[in-house]
């Protein structure tokens, strides 16, 4: 199946600093990605919505200030968690789409553990 | 509006028994349904998918689906499991008539294999 990787898989950080997350679609274009966030034994959670070009759509309660989406691309999405506190601290998912119709499938990526002091 | 339930938080089955893991679903038009694992601290692997067509889908590593459109469900099954199995498994929905919409979640329902 298709791949997408992030990057950082684990990042440590300062309250107040801001932390840059990288999704790319490595053998495949995603004019949509998804960002999404997983508490501890949790299911995920949606963030946005990222679309290439365009401004990401954002989930109810979700801060667009404090989340910055980027979409500058077919292949990269980047996720920025402006002035970090420790309730971010989270496990951070990308998603991209590949396909459409039949061959519609929803891949993810590994996933990006912050972890705000 | 477009939602997933799995009933169960947790399922246990020894090793070599079949293991069903349940989903139903709720979409306004057809679904699109998807299976998905996640082991610890990883992301989420794609499993097997049901766009149209025949009603048992088969997947990756011994696992299939059946959708039931009466029943609105699409159940997880294996003949077999493994200790290997042992993981977090998602139910997505998506209605395919809603554009481009995100996959819907159920909450995940965690699966152990008991050697």
């Amino acid at each position: 199946g298709a791949v997408v990787s992030q990057h950082p898989s684990r990042v440590i950080c300062k309250s107040g600093t801001s932390v840059k997350i990288e999704c790319r679609s490595l053998d495949f274009q995603a004019t949509t990605m998804f960002w999404y966030r997983q508490f501890p034994k949790q299911s995920l959670m949606l963030m946005a919505t990222s679309n290439e070009g365009s401004k990401a759509t954002y989930e109810q309660g979700v801060e667009k200030d404090k989340f910055l989406i980027n979409h500058a691309s077919l292949t990269l999405s980047t996720l920025t968690v402006t002035s970090a506190h420790p309730e971010d601290s989270s496990f951070y998912i990308c998603s991209a789409r590949a396909g459409t119709g039949k061959q519609e499938t929803q891949y993810f990526g590994p996933g990006t553990r912050l972890l705000v002091l | 509006a477009q939602s997933v339930a799995q009933p169960e938080d947790q399922v246990n089955v020894a090793e070599g028994n079949p293991l069903t893991v349940k989903c139903t679903y709720s979409v306004s038009g057809n679904p699109y349904l998807f299976w998905y694992v996640q082991y610890p601290n990883r992301g989420l692997q794609f499993l097997l998918k049901y766009i149209t067509g025949d009603n048992l889908v088969k997947g990756s590593y011994g696992f299939e689906a059946e959708f039931n459109k009466s029943q609105t469900s699409f159940h997880l099954k294996k003949p077999s499991a493994l200790v290997s199995d042992s993981a977090l498994y998602f139910c997505a929905v998506r209605d395919r008539n809603s554009g481009n919409t995100p996959l819907v979640f159920g909450k995940g329902t965690r699966l152990s294999v008991i050697a």
